[in-house]
């Protein structure tokens, strides 16, 4: 029969392009946001952080954007490369949160073709 | 290259058996999480403890899994009896508290409950 399950939104890219992937976010006392990626058969891997007293973070081919006023947070891929393709997750803690415990997002799945 | 180690990395049990992960946090780590991610559901906090003492484990069905620390190298997470809706893929992730909240994840263990 057809499996069910959750149905991750798909980015298509095309190799040497930048990438843009989305997450919005719900709660307003958010105050840190992480990206990971996720590999088929891996655990997630840590790519890149930001703390809501910023709007911009670099890393090597990795920007991440947040938008507090939308509660929206953004990472870009630049010249994105066939070993990108993964499922991509956002996180966030609140302020009042214990240190550490997060709240994933759903997952986007981006798919690096040549 | 410090690394959270899980094992066995996949199991195959059949229903009613006691299944046992094991999970070794980074040195130095002092919070560990076990999380379970499935196509319906995602990614779930099941625990999790800082210096070896659960802080929360609001996420995992009480009656059938237990997660203890048994010293600071070792974490467990224990089903008994399994149920074939227990087949997912488990991750033990950890952190060091005093810096930036991320956790760093194993490469999980992957459950099939027949």
């Amino acid at each position: 029969g057809e499996s069910v399950g959750l149905h991750l939104p798909t980015l298509s890219v095309q190799e040497g392009d930048n990438s843009i992937i989305n997450c919005a976010y719900s709660n307003s006392a958010s105050d840190y946001f992480i990206w990971y990626k996720q590999e088929s058969g891996k655990g997630p891997q840590f790519i890149i952080d930001i703390r809501s007293n910023m709007d911009k973070r670099q890393g090597q081919r990795v920007t991440v954007l947040l938008n507090k006023t939308v509660k929206h947070l953004s990472l870009q891929i630049a010249a994105t490369q066939p070993g990108d393709s993964a499922v991509y997750f956002c996180a966030e803690k609140g302020w009042s949160d214990s240190w550490g415990k997060l709240q994933f997002g759903a997952g986007t799945q981006v798919v690096v073709t040549p | 290259d410090a690394r959270v180690t899980q094992t066995p990395r996949h199991k195959v049990t059949e229903m009613g058996q006691e299944v046992t992960m094991r999970c070794q946090p980074i040195l130095g780590h002092n919070t560990v999480f076990w999380y379970r991610q499935t196509m319906m559901q995602g990614l779930e906090l099941l625990a999790y403890f800082r210096n070896r003492a659960p802080l929360d484990d609001s996420g995992m069905p009480k009656d059938r899994f237990s997660a203890e620390m048994p010293d600071a190298t070792l974490a467990t997470l224990k089903i008994q009896p399994s149920e074939p809706r227990d087949s997912a893929v488990y991750f033990c992730a950890s952190g060091r508290t005093g810096g930036a909240d991320t956790q760093y994840f194993g490469p999980g263990t992957r459950l099939t409950v027949l």
